[in-house]
């Protein structure tokens, strides 16, 4: 079954450090990725994508992400975590490029503290 | 102001009685797409436009039911709502090819 995981449900980063959030997958195909971020009460905000290319993909707010194909992971990066960062993240993949079905990661919370 | 919009934001029904969740988008968009969110299991897609006239099931389409009849409109139909379609539910639209989603700011549904 085609599918994607961020396997952890929480992050905590201190303000100032690099944060990590992981994303892995399992598609068949070319896999199309997206980062997305969802602030309280709101919807979800596009950080970035790996369509195809470079590996390492820059995007919103100082964020990017590094596709690696052998590990089937695209695991998002920023070097300095800020306070404002705190929201909960979703990896997405889009399964075909003429085709609609997305499938969405369960969501890293982020929390920066000072 | 390029936007997706929802109505209503929050919404409380009882068992059975039919209602709609409507989406509007005003960026000419061929695609429109619905999805649940639930704690634990991220966004689920309900159901998918590739254009007018054009909708295919998503991973979670039972119970729902949708149409697009024009092309900035995806309205969510509920016609026999029930207590586990208690979620937080968001419509989105891209244009063509791989193109990021915009989303609306989410309909929170409550089902008693």
């Amino acid at each position: 079954a085609q599918s994607v995981a961020q396997p952890e449900d929480q992050v905590n980063v201190a303000e100032g450090n690099p944060l990590t959030v992981k994303c892995t997958y399992s598609v068949s195909g070319n896999p199309y990725l997206f980062w997305y971020v969802q602030y309280p009460n709101r919807g979800l905000q596009f950080l970035l994508k790996y369509i195809t290319g470079d590996n390492l993909v820059k995007g919103s707010y100082g964020f990017e992400a590094e596709f690696n194909k052998s590990q089937t992971s695209f695991h998002l990066k920023k070097p300095s975590a800020l306070v404002s960062d705190s929201a909960l993240y979703f990896c997405a993949v889009r399964l075909s490029f003429q085709g609609g079905k997305l499938i969405f990661g369960q969501g890293t919370e982020l929390s920066v503290k000072p | 102001e390029a936007q997706v919009t929802q109505n209503p934001r929050y919404l409380i029904t009882v068992t059975g009685k039919k209602l709609t969740v409507t989406c509007s988008q005003n960026m000419n968009h061929e695609y429109m797409s619905w999805y649940r969110q639930d704690p634990g299991l991220g966004l689920r897609q309900i159901y998918y436009s590739m254009n007018v006239e054009v909708t295919d099931k998503g991973d979670v389409p039972e119970g729902y039911k949708v149409s697009r009849k024009e092309k900035r409109n995806f309205p969510l139909i509920l016609e026999s709502p029930s207590p586990n379609q208690t979620s937080l539910y968001f419509c989105a639209s891209s244009p063509p090819g791989i193109a990021p989603l915009h989303f609306g700011n989410g309909t929170r549904l409550t089902v008693t």
